[in-house]
């Protein structure tokens, strides 16, 4: 049973660039939601999609915006990086409905 | 704002110890409740779910909820070493809300 997958592991952008994450939920899930993780700090909520239709939005700025595919997968774009956006970018998959979330290795983002 | 309260700690016990770990919560309506364990320069694991006051157990885990005092904990009996972690409390429904973990160490 293949679990939650997030590509790439690491990735180092420079201010200004853009970046677009991916994430494959676990098999059987059809939610998923995105997570900023700060040193340090717990995890903060970006947003949450489910039919392919973003349906919760964490205090993120529309730099933030995301995607999800008909196969459930989904993405994060993040535009013109700031400093402050190096963090874990963590994919968490869940049933609709149902509230346990299940993280995937997340994504180590640098701005440099 | 809602808000998940915890004790940064380092919360330092002997092994075989009881571990406590303790979180708050500032919205009343909540109504999911859920303890992730964290490595270091891992992702959070899901260790615990709890939706209905009193205590639920698993192995050596036990999470207690009192939603009249807006209180959930995390109870690990006989901690060993490899429970050394950060230990993270979460919220819901829906988008989960985090407290910013307490870091748990088990001396041998």
């Amino acid at each position: 049973d293949a679990g939650v997958t997030q590509s790439p592991t690491h990735l180092i952008k420079t201010r200004g660039q853009q970046v677009t994450l991916r994430c494959s939920p676990k098999s059987g899930h059809d939610t998923v939601s995105w997570y900023q993780q700060a040193l340090g700090q717990g995890p903060q909520f970006i947003f949450q999609y489910y039919e392919e239709e973003e349906r919760q939005r964490g205090n993120f700025p529309d730099r933030f915006s995301g995607h999800q595919f008909p196969n459930y997968s989904s993405e994060l774009n993040v535009n013109a990086l700031w400093l402050g956006d190096s963090a874990l970018y963590l994919c968490a998959s869940s049933l609709w409905g149902v509230d346990e979330q299940y993280f995937g290795p997340g994504t180590r983002l640098t701005v440099t | 704002q809602k808000e998940v309260e915890q004790n940064s700690g380092p919360l330092s016990v002997p092994e075989g110890a009881i571990a406590s770990l303790n979180c708050t919560y500032s919205d009343r309506v909540s109504q999911s409740f859920f303890w992730y364990r964290q490595y270091s320069g891992k992702s959070p694991e899901l260790i615990m779910s709890i939706y209905s006051n009193g205590d639920k157990e698993d192995g050596r885990f036990t999470a207690q909820l009192n939603k009249a005092s807006q209180y959930v904990s995390l109870l690990i009996r006989d901690s060993q070493p490899s429970d050394s972690a950060t230990y993270l409390c979460a919220v819901g429904p829906g988008k989960l809300i985090f407290g910013q973990g307490t870091e748990l160490s088990v001396k041998p």
